[in-house]
């Protein structure tokens, strides 16, 4: 099982350029997150996805944009990078019911740098 | 709004050291769940345990144990007799137990174990 799979891993834009992460999860899971890690602010929610053509707000969503079109992806988008954007970017899943409700299993991680 | 706080930014012991970090949570939700993760140096994230807030019994694994006082809102991590292989970043989280179960995160403590 792989898991939690982000591509890609590392990306390098200029401002003003626009780019798609991609998060695959072979779980099965219903629930989905992305959150970016800033240095002394932990994780933060950005958005998240109850279930396939389902999205919502999370607590900093302004600049970025998602769609889970297919269960097993949740995609993030940044229309128009800017330098406050640089960031870790996690996405993350869970099952919504049993034993693994509520465990996030995340994936390893896409470090963003916007120049 | 549901928020954690992690008041230790860093922290460093000597190895066989014990060393307890310090977890504090607001929510106004009457049942929760409570988490830690660790975030080694390669930077994915570990899941370590899951606490129901009906639950307020201590739990050991090895040389992890947590305390869990939810007359204090609290949910402290000790590591008994540190290693060198500890050395990482912990994530206290909170989530709903209901809906979507986002996870807030606190700012994340950084501990080093010292040879």
């Amino acid at each position: 099982n792989a898991g939690v799979t982000q591509t890609p891993k590392f990306r390098v834009l200029k401002t003003g350029q626009s780019m798609t992460l991609l998060c695959a999860q072979d779980m099965n899971h219903e629930y989905m997150y992305w959150y970016r890690q800033d240095p002394g602010m932990g994780l933060r929610l950005i958005h998240y996805s109850v279930g396939e053509g389902t999205t919502a707000k999370g607590e900093v969503p302004d600049g970025y944009n998602v769609s889970r079109l297919k269960k097993q992806n949740f995609l993030l988008g940044l229309e128009s990078a800017a330098p406050s954007q640089t960031s870790v970017y996690f996405c993350a899943s869970s099952p919504n019911r049993g034993a693994g409700a509520n465990v996030l299993t995340f994936g390893a991680g896409s470090r963003l740098t916007v120049l | 709004a549901q928020k954690v706080t992690q008041a230790q930014t860093e922290i460093s012991v000597v190895e066989k050291e014990d060393v307890t970090l310090d977890c504090v949570y607001e929510t106004r939700d009457t049942t929760y769940y409570l988490f830690w993760y660790k975030q080694p140096p390669s930077g994915e994230l570990v899941f370590l345990i899951r606490r129901n807030s009906f639950d307020e019994q201590n739990e050991i694994s090895g040389r992890y144990s947590w305390n869990f006082q939810k007359s204090t809102s609290s949910f402290n991590f000790t590591i008994t007799a540190s290693q060198v292989v500890d050395s990482a970043v912990y994530f206290c989280a909170l989530s709903e137990v209901w809906g979507a179960q986002k996870l807030v995160f606190g700012q994340g403590t950084r501990l080093t174990i010292n040879p």
